[in-house]
């Protein structure tokens, strides 16, 4: 399929498991982002990749891993997943250019017991 | 750091009233600009963007919105909602030397829209 595919979407998992976020873009853009979705907060930005195996952090990055072998794959791994994580979990990608838009999967639904 | 405004995280209107959306940043270099829309369940897409040139910009679904460089804003508006536009809405701004398109978002609102 065309476009940006998350999977799964929805999990629900218990505190302490790992669990990895996978995302998936057909348009080879170079930066992909992994953003939360809480109530009161808005988006915030989690982790974000320039390129194939360069990675950075964004505002909350804390209990959160990430890489990028390939260009179309970004996944995110929780490491220990806490309650605190339970979350929207938004992925997206765009071309490098700050006037581009950022195109969203529809995201991952987390829950952590 | 760049901050985005928006006022009322939840805004009703009766069907075929005018929206109005607002959007306030912080940045004293003028950014670039975005608003996306989420309804339930689904990711964000966009609704419209203001690069450069005119600043009152047109986007999908009758929504337009007007970049007001002394005011630091960026309101979102459509003259008659529709049932179809209840959902969130989300202003986002990117530095203009930001070449990875950073984004900014602000907290969201949600629109309801009374029949």
């Amino acid at each position: 399929d065309a476009g940006i595919t998350q999977s799964p979407r929805y999990k629900i998992t218990e505190t302490g498991r790992q669990v990895t976020l996978m995302c998936h873009q057909t348009w080879s853009h170079s930066y992909m982002f992994w953003y939360r979705q809480d109530l009161g907060h808005g988006l915030r930005l989690i982790y974000y990749s320039a390129a194939a195996d360069i990675t950075d952090k964004g505002e909350v990055p804390d209990g959160y891993v990430v890489s990028r072998s390939k260009t179309e794959n970004f996944p995110l791994t929780l490491e220990s997943a806490t309650r605190s994580q339970t979350s929207v979990y938004f992925c997206a990608s765009v071309l490098a250019g700050g006037h581009n838009e950022q195109f969203f999967g529809p995201g991952t639904r987390l829950t952590v017991l | 750091a760049q901050s985005v405004t928006q006022l009322g995280s939840h805004v009703s209107v009766s069907e075929g009233a005018l929206v109005l959306l607002r959007c306030n940043y912080s940045s004293s270099v003028p950014p670039y600009l975005f608003w996306y829309v989420q309804y339930p369940n689904q990711g964000l897409q966009l609704l419209l963007k203001y690069t450069t040139g005119a600043t009152l910009v047109k986007g999908i679904n009758g929504f337009e919105a007007e970049f007001k460089k002394s005011e630091t804003s960026f309101h979102l508006t459509k003259p008659s909602a529709h049932m179809s536009d209840a959902a969130e809405y989300f202003c986002a701004v990117s530095e203009r030397d930001n070449a990875g398109n950073m984004l900014t978002f602000g907290g969201g609102t949600r629109l309801m829209v009374k029949p």
